[in-house]
């Protein structure tokens, strides 16, 4: 079983939209959550960490539910410049400081 | 910009073929992690180097090697490539171990 799993998508939608994503995690011993964003052919940036409270950053809410193993991102207010590909990312809680990616999920924001 | 940089940006080579990948870490940065992404794939980890040791490993077969300098700069070096080896090859830096992790541009390696 893959240690993160996420719908590759695509999920087209037009501008204005609210839009989410899933993802799971197979390893009870991850630490740090993350969503990273990677537009066509660059690297990965973070986008934000996610916390067990749940957390927001302007239009971008995370969420973080251990018990389930379960991430999520929100997306309110869909813009053009958010058409790019999300990468749900966990950490261990031991071993080498690795990052583990799921395959992302394509967004398209339509005009 | 992370102050991350790698070269080169693309490379081609044939299969059985060594390439050499090279990583220049952010500024302070003593922790260094290569990455292999496959199209359409998440990044996969290859290995981590924290103060010139590797410091953990991916699934990855021993053909995948690397260094660390006394500078922290690094390189990913892959021997007899294979064609699946083509990906996009991502160097990320931390300030320390448990840091957050800011990555290269990366380098496209394509295997004909």
């Amino acid at each position: 079983r893959k240690e993160v799993e996420q719908d590759p998508g695509p999920f087209n939608v037009p501008e204005g939209a609210t839009v989410a994503f899933n993802c799971t995690y197979s390893n009870s011993a991850s630490q740090s959550f993350f969503w990273y964003r990677q537009d066509c052919r660059k690297e990965p940036k973070l986008l934000m960490s996610v916390y067990s409270s749940g957390n927001e950053d302007g239009r971008f809410t995370a969420q973080l539910n251990r018990a389930s193993q379960y991430i999520s991102l929100l997306i309110r207010d869909s813009k053009l410049s958010d058409s790019a590909t999300y990468l749900c990312v966990v950490k261990r809680r031991t071993g080498a400081n690795n990052l583990f990616f799921g395959t992302g999920t394509r967004l398209t924001v339509i005009p | 910009e992370t102050g991350v940089t790698q070269s080169p940006t693309h490379l081609i080579k044939t299969r059985g073929q060594q390439v050499t990948l090279r990583c220049s870490s952010q500024s302070g940065h003593n922790t260094v992690s290569w990455y292999q992404q496959a199209l359409g794939q998440g990044p996969q980890f290859i290995f981590q180097y924290y103060r010139e040791e590797e410091n953990g490993r991916g699934n990855f077969p021993p053909r995948f090697s690397g260094l660390q300098f006394p500078n922290y700069s690094s390189e990913l070096n892959v021997n007899a490539l294979e064609l699946d080896d083509s990906a996009l090859y991502l160097c990320a830096s931390s300030l320390e171990q448990d840091q957050p992790q800011h990555f290269g541009d990366g380098t496209r390696l394509s295997i004909l």
